[in-house]
């Protein structure tokens, strides 16, 4: 069966500090990965997805990144946080087609 | 821009009343209409995928109907109980991105 982890679950960074979000799926080959966030009172935005390695694409211009070094690995990174990035993260996979995405257990991110 | 709405914003319900939320989305290129159950600090669960016009989707005591030429697509519980007590998040699939709305916020109260 497929499952999907994230880390770290929690995370309390100053702003200006650097950020690396992991997460890793396993049991399926080429899947579709997806990071999200959520801020305080706010839907889900979909921030960066994935359709097979070294290609990413951006919905939303800002100071976040994204990489996908292997095939089942989603990377999402910062070089300097700012205090608008706190939010809860999620990372997300499907196979192509209409199917489900499933999610992963989630990175609550603080910049204080 | 493709927008995905969902109202009402939250409900209040109390235990046993039945109640229904509403998504609209765009009716062009649609590919398919999740629906999805989140409470909070978890990640949503999925609870329908939905891909036919007048497609009627039922888990236990909740169920989806869908129209796509319209764009909408209707969520009902019957018989709300405290533990159904979540964000209803619906999703409309354009080939390989879900755009979601901001969700129906449902609170039962015992």
């Amino acid at each position: 069966s497929q499952t999907i982890h994230q880390w770290p679950a929690t995370l309390v960074q100053p702003v200006g500090s650097p950020l690396s979000l992991e997460c890793t799926v396993e049991g399926t080959s080429n899947p579709n990965l997806y990071w999200y966030r959520q801020a305080a009172g706010r839907g889900l935005q979909l921030l960066f997805y994935s359709v097979g390695i070294g290609q990413i694409s951006s919905e939303v211009p800002q100071n976040l990144s994204a990489s996908r070094p292997q095939d089942r690995q989603f990377i999402l990174s910062s070089k300097k946080l700012l205090l608008s990035d706190s939010g809860f993260y999620l990372c997300a996979w499907n196979i192509a087609g209409p199917l489900e995405q499933y999610f992963g257990p989630g990175t609550r991110l603080t910049v204080t | 821009i493709l927008n995905v709405e969902q109202s009402p914003q939250s409900l209040h319900v109390q235990e046993g009343d039945s109640t229904n939320f509403t998504c609209s989305f765009p009716s062009s290129n649609f590919y398919a209409l999740h629906w999805y159950r989140w409470e909070t600090a978890k990640s949503p669960e999925a609870l329908f995928v939905m891909t036919l016009n007048g497609d009627e989707k039922k888990k236990g005591r909740i169920s989806a109907t869908l129209n796509t030429k319209e764009g909408y697509s209707y969520l009902y519980i019957k018989g709300s109980q405290p533990e159904d007590s979540a964000t209803y998040l619906c999703a409309f699939r354009n080939t390989d991105k879900l755009i979601f709305g901001t969700g129906t916020r449902l609170q039962v109260f015992p």
